[in-house]
């Protein structure tokens, strides 16, 4: 059973155009992540949440929006995407913000026309 | 600043055993894990080591040094299907992973 659930696994959006990138999960755990991942790169933290707590890291582009309407879901949008977006969007969930292992979706693999 | 070392790529042969290293230096320490990560898919779990010394589980090992910022991973009676990423991650005084680029591990029958 999918307990990390990314949607679409593939988006192929065009430069300049909005996209909108979905997870969910059934696990309950209060935190979620989002990174990006370029080909045999480490995967780079974006944002996370703490419950409704939003944080962003310092080098993350304003390009790169999130939301959390509920425990259960988390979306990330990325406003303007330019070539250099394309990515692999991998979201990530823990129970809590300690030593807790991180649980990942499948990822949603980004491609920018 | 932070940063974690991992060789690029590695070459084994099947049924052989293959010791992946992880060098560390990070603000503070909370715990070094392992996860493996197929072409094109999320990491999954491996390891966690937070105390010095070695952890194992069936076919996969994880060893710990704080004292030299050092771990590796070591997987025995290697299979075809072991050929994947296997990125070393650490999780700093702030409670954040911080990430290695991976060690690619191509296995050859």
């Amino acid at each position: 059973d999918a307990m990390v659930i990314q949607n679409p696994r593939y988006q192929v959006t065009q430069f300049g155009k909005p996209v909108t990138l979905s997870c969910s999960q059934t696990l309950n755990h209060n935190v979620m992540y989002w990174y990006q991942q370029k080909s045999s790169q480490a995967p780079k933290l974006l944002f996370h949440y703490y419950d409704k707590d939003f944080n962003n890291e310092a080098d993350t582009p304003d390009n790169f929006q999130s939301r959390r309407p509920n425990t259960s879901f988390c979306f990330l949008d990325i406003r303007s995407p330019g070539l250099g977006d394309a990515a692999m969007y991998l979201c990530a969930t823990t129970r809590g913000r300690d030593t807790d292992t991180q649980y990942f979706g499948p990822g949603t693999r980004l491609t920018v026309l | 600043g932070q940063n974690i070392d991992q060789p690029t790529e590695m070459t084994a042969t099947e049924g052989a055993i293959v010791q992946i290293n992880c060098t560390y230096q990070t603000s503070g320490f909370n715990g070094l894990f392992w996860y493996q990560q197929h072409a094109g898919e999320a990491p999954t779990f491996l390891s966690y080591n937070v105390l010095d010394g070695l952890e194992e589980k069936g076919r996969f090992s994880s060893f710990l040094s704080r004292s030299k910022g050092y771990s590796y991973l070591l997987l025995k009676e290697l299979q075809m299907k072991d050929s994947a990423s296997y990125l070393c991650a650490v999780l700093d005084s702030n409670y954040q992973l911080i990430w290695g680029a991976g060690t690619k591990l191509i296995i050859k029958p």
